[in-house]
């Protein structure tokens, strides 16, 4: 059974860079059919999608946070990443690193979820 | 940009009721990119439904997908009490790569 583990600082403060990393066990990031995905949660809120990666270091990412995401991947650690520059306080949130799949019918959606990890931006 | 918009906010019902939650698109989704997950407090959503209608591993035959076109359902059939939490839909445009997200529907025990 694949699991997803999220791992980074806590806190952050105004400006910096967000960056967190994704590690993967139980199977490997270069399974075919499926992509890696950032997610985050503003506090008592919806879930809004990120970006993904793929194991080969193609991504897509939200328009609306663009200009400020970069993801990369390590295949050899089985690992993903984020980094978000230039944080606010609205960038406070739940991070989830989640697996995209690929169904047989062409659907598409996340099957397995880390179990978040809390980022709060303040000085 | 494919907005969606989930309904009622709030549900209300006992233990062995009937839960319809609908999700509508504010132009038309493909079904097969259209996702059901759950999430109860403190803990990462769970994938229930995918491709509108095909239940993900593990989940209970009780969870019904349903809907085409702007207009989807998910149906619990009788809830049990680890049913009861928030609901979101999902859908997928493909070209470019973008995933949205419902508000969510919280269903609480009356």
């Amino acid at each position: 059974q694949v699991q997803l583990q999220e791992s980074g600082p806590g806190l952050v403060k105004p400006s910096q860079t967000l960056s967190l990393t994704c590690n993967v066990s139980g199977g490997s990031i270069n399974s075919g059919g499926y992509y890696w995905n950032w997610i985050r949660q503003h506090p008592g809120k919806g879930l809004e999608w990120i970006g993904h990666i793929y194991s080969s270091g193609s991504t897509s990412y939200n328009p609306s946070l663009q200009s400020r995401i970069v993801m990369t991947v390590d295949t050899s650690k089985n690992q993903f990443s984020l980094n978000l520059t230039s944080v606010t306080a609205a960038d406070t949130a739940v991070y989830y690193c989640a697996r995209g799949r690929r169904f047989t019918y062409g659907s598409s959606a996340f099957d397995n979820w880390g179990q978040g990890t809390l980022v709060t931006v303040s000085p | 940009e494919i907005v969606l918009t989930q309904s009622p906010g709030t549900l209300s019902l006992s233990p062995g009721e009937r839960a319809n939650l609908s999700c509508r698109a504010s132009q038309s989704v493909s079904s097969i990119y259209l996702a059901w997950y759950q999430q109860k407090f403190g803990q990462a959503p769970r994938l229930l439904i995918y491709g509108a209608s095909r239940r993900a591993t593990g989940v209970p035959d009780r969870f019904t997908g349903s809907g085409s076109g702007t207009d989807f359902t998910l149906t619990i059939s009788r809830l049990e009490p680890e049913d009861f939490a928030v609901y979101y839909c999902q859908q997928y445009g493909p070209s470019p790569p973008l995933f949205t997200f419902g508000p969510g529907t919280k269903v609480d025990i009356k």
